[in-house]
């Protein structure tokens, strides 16, 4: 039962789009569309910004937008802001009743 | 809807952790009430899940010394680890989850534990 696979870093300057991608396996992201991201900020807890694929809370700018392509999910945070910054965690259910997070990306406007 | 989560901050190795959180707010029933934990340096870790039955999922990984536990006549919910070691120093977070649905839309403030002799 593998965390999921995000890379550790990602950044653009403000006002650019940046993508992070979660890689899991046939057997969670591949399989189901229980697939949430969080953003998390330094002493705070996480936030939920995206579940079921690409539905966003409420509250949460149309800016965040989630998908999902194979064994692969991907958050695309659009017109990058200052308040972005922070750490990005997605998560998918991985069946038998048990869910997984990705590692963890940090996430840095330029 | 609010979590408030509670308990102990320092233990020594071989101790039991316990901490609680109480949901204020909302309904008890038809959610998953999950604890999350995140270790000084690395990424969340999902540790289980309990329903308002009692039904509780846990982490394969976790499994053998973790426990949750629910007591529904005060609306809240318990994690209990016996047999801490350093590794298990971490913040730990409750949160909820709709049923059938992944989203924890709802978060503790987190109980950062540490394991020291």
């Amino acid at each position: 039962q593998s965390a999921l696979t995000q890379p550790p870093s990602a950044s653009g300057s403000p006002g650019q789009s940046v993508t992070i991608s979660c890689t899991g396996t046939s057997s969670d992201i591949g399989s189901f569309n229980y697939i949430s991201w969080y953003q998390k900020h330094p002493g705070k807890a996480p936030q939920l910004i995206i579940y079921e694929v690409r539905n966003r809370p409420s509250g949460v700018p149309d800016r965040f937008s989630g998908s999902k392509s194979g064994n692969t999910a991907s958050l695309t945070v659009s017109g990058l802001q200052p308040d972005d910054e922070g750490d990005y965690y997605c998560s998918s259910y991985a069946g038998s009743n048990f869910w997984v997070f990705g590692g963890g990306t940090v996430l840095t406007v330029l | 809807v609010q979590l408030q989560q509670w308990g102990a901050g320092l233990l020594k190795p071989s101790e039991t952790l316990a901490l609680t959180c109480a949901v204020y707010g909302g309904s008890f029933s038809g959610y998953y009430w999950t604890w999350i934990r995140q270790s000084p340096g690395k990424g969340l870790e999902w540790i289980g899940e309990i329903n308002h039955s009692g039904s509780a999922n846990y982490s394969p990984s976790l499994k053998s010394r973790f426990t949750i536990s629910v007591d529904t006549s005060k609306n809240q919910f318990s994690l209990r680890v016996t047999s801490v070691s350093a590794a298990d120093s971490a913040m730990y977070y409750c949160a909820r989850r709709p049923f059938g649905s992944g989203g924890l839309m709802y978060w503790g403030q987190g109980t950062l534990v540490t394991v020291s002799p």
